[in-house]
């Protein structure tokens, strides 16, 4: 059974600070490795999928890796700034098509 | 598009009710899933739809719990009879996988469910 952890589970940074998000996950066997930032209150937004040929992806001032071999991810992102505070969750997909595996995100704070 | 809509975005019943939540797909999506979350175990699959069928309900805690897809704009996911353990935040979300594969999910805002 795929299992999907996410360290740190809380993060507060100052304004403008890198950061790195990470996650890690039991089963190597994936098909793709998701992104997701969910806002207090609201519903996940995708931020970045990478399929499973593919080493990374980068979307303005966030990138994320994958090392399929060692079922690890980073999400860095750059210059973080108070409008990033969100939970990031990644999620990978295995076995049955199109079934997520949800790790229980990272709380990120981004302070002025 | 107006993205995936749910409703009721918050529903507060009595054990042993029933609850009815709704939802709409993003118009030409062809897979929606049913997710549910709580403090204690994260974000769960519930069951998946591909061009209106289940795929997958392997989520589903028990048979109080029933989906349907009746056509590609709208699906539902009811409880009978409710249980205050089945307090959580219901997404439903939605994609139009490539090749086989999934494809980004969209999600919709949730339903929060308190059941007392």
């Amino acid at each position: 059974k795929q299992e999907v952890t996410q360290i740190p589970a809380a993060l507060s940074v100052p304004e403008g600070e890198n950061l790195v998000l990470n996650c890690s996950f039991t089963d190597s066997a994936i098909y793709n490795l998701q992104w997701f930032r969910q806002d207090p209150g609201k519903g996940l937004t995708s931020l970045l999928l990478i399929q499973s040929s593919q080493r990374e992806q980068t979307s303005g001032r966030l990138n994320a890796s994958l090392d399929k071999s060692s079922g690890r991810s980073t999400l860095y992102i750059a210059a973080s700034q108070p409008g990033d505070s969100a939970t990031y969750l990644c999620a990978v997909e295995t076995g049955t098509a199109s079934k997520l595996t949800f790790g229980t995100g990272t709380r990120l704070q981004v302070t002025l | 598009d107006a993205g995936v809509i749910q409703s009721p975005r918050h529903e507060v019943t009595e054990m042993g009710q029933e609850v009815t939540l709704r939802c709409k797909p993003i118009s030409g999506h062809n897979s929606l899933f049913w997710y549910r979350q709580t403090m204690m175990r994260g974000l769960e699959l519930l069951i998946y739809f591909n061009n209106n069928v289940p795929i997958d309900d392997s989520g589903m805690p028990e048979d109080r719990f029933s989906a349907k897809m009746p056509n590609a704009s709208f699906s539902t996911l009811k409880i009978q009879p409710s249980e205050p353990r089945d307090s959580a935040v219901y997404f439903c979300a939605s994609s139009l996988p490539t090749s086989g594969r999934t494809d980004t999910q969209y999600f919709g805002p949730g339903t929060r469910l308190t059941v007392l």
